[in-house]
């Protein structure tokens, strides 16, 4: 069974810093992309950062929204992927969900979701 | 970036067929999937790469469409189904419709 863990959310500051982590188990990690997805509240899905596998040189790619505020990363032996987000701006605010990004695109499988908050 | 535009706000009721749409505003092939967020919850992948049944998912639940015309099927329609859904295309830099929520009459 998937399972995708996600952690480390809260409530920061407006211009502090949040690293998120997911631990994912019961697939093979390293064959697959991984995204953070995130949802305001209310609102609709956002793709916000993407990591590739190391068949695809651990390729990124990022939101404009996001762009050298946020950085993921993956380390492989541990089935983890991360989300390092700085500068965090109220706009940030939103459940983040750690996915899993088949061939060609879909979102297999999504986490539960970690709420961050940014608000002085 | 592609955008989406999904059909608004639908009300159904169990026993019927329906249909949500989503435009794209260029075209996407067939790289378009469909998603189920009930309240509370995580989305749910249902249809990959616009017609293909993701794993567990019921027959009743179908996909159609190429180029930027997409539509999403549900019939029959049951109580369980009332949700949210979103169509998101990964043809390029990646994104979602606005969802379009499903209400019983």
């Amino acid at each position: 069974e998937v399972q995708l863990v996600e952690s480390g959310g809260g409530l920061v500051q407006p211009k502090g810093s949040l690293k998120l982590s997911c631990a994912a188990s019961g697939f093979d990690f390293n064959s697959y992309g991984m995204s953070w997805v995130r949802q305001a509240p209310g609102k609709g899905l956002d793709l916000v950062a993407d990591i590739s596998s190391k068949s695809y040189n651990y390729a990124t790619y990022y939101a404009d929204s996001v762009k050298d505020r946020f950085t993921i990363s993956r380390d492989d032996s541990q089935s983890m992927v991360y989300l390092q987000m700085d500068n965090l701006k109220t706009e940030d605010t939103a459940l983040y969900y750690c996915t899993v990004r088949g061939t060609m695109g879909p979102f297999d499988y999504w986490g539960q979701g970690v709420m961050v908050t940014v608000s002085s | 970036d592609t955008v989406l535009t999904q059909s608004p706000a639908l009300a159904v009721s169990p026993g019927e067929r329906v249909t949500i749409s989503c435009r794209a505003s260029e075209s996407v092939s067939t790289l378009m999937h469909w998603y189920q967020q009930k309240p509370g919850q995580q989305p749910k992948l249902l249809i990959y790469k616009a017609s293909n049944l993701a794993s567990g998912v019921p027959a009743r639940f179908s996909g159609s469409g190429s180029g930027t015309d997409f539509t999403f099927t549900i019939d029959p329609v049951e109580a369980d189904d009332i949700a949210t859904y979103y169509c998101h295309q990964s043809w390029n830099s990646p994104t979602f419709g606005a969802g379009t929520k499903l209400e019983l009459k």
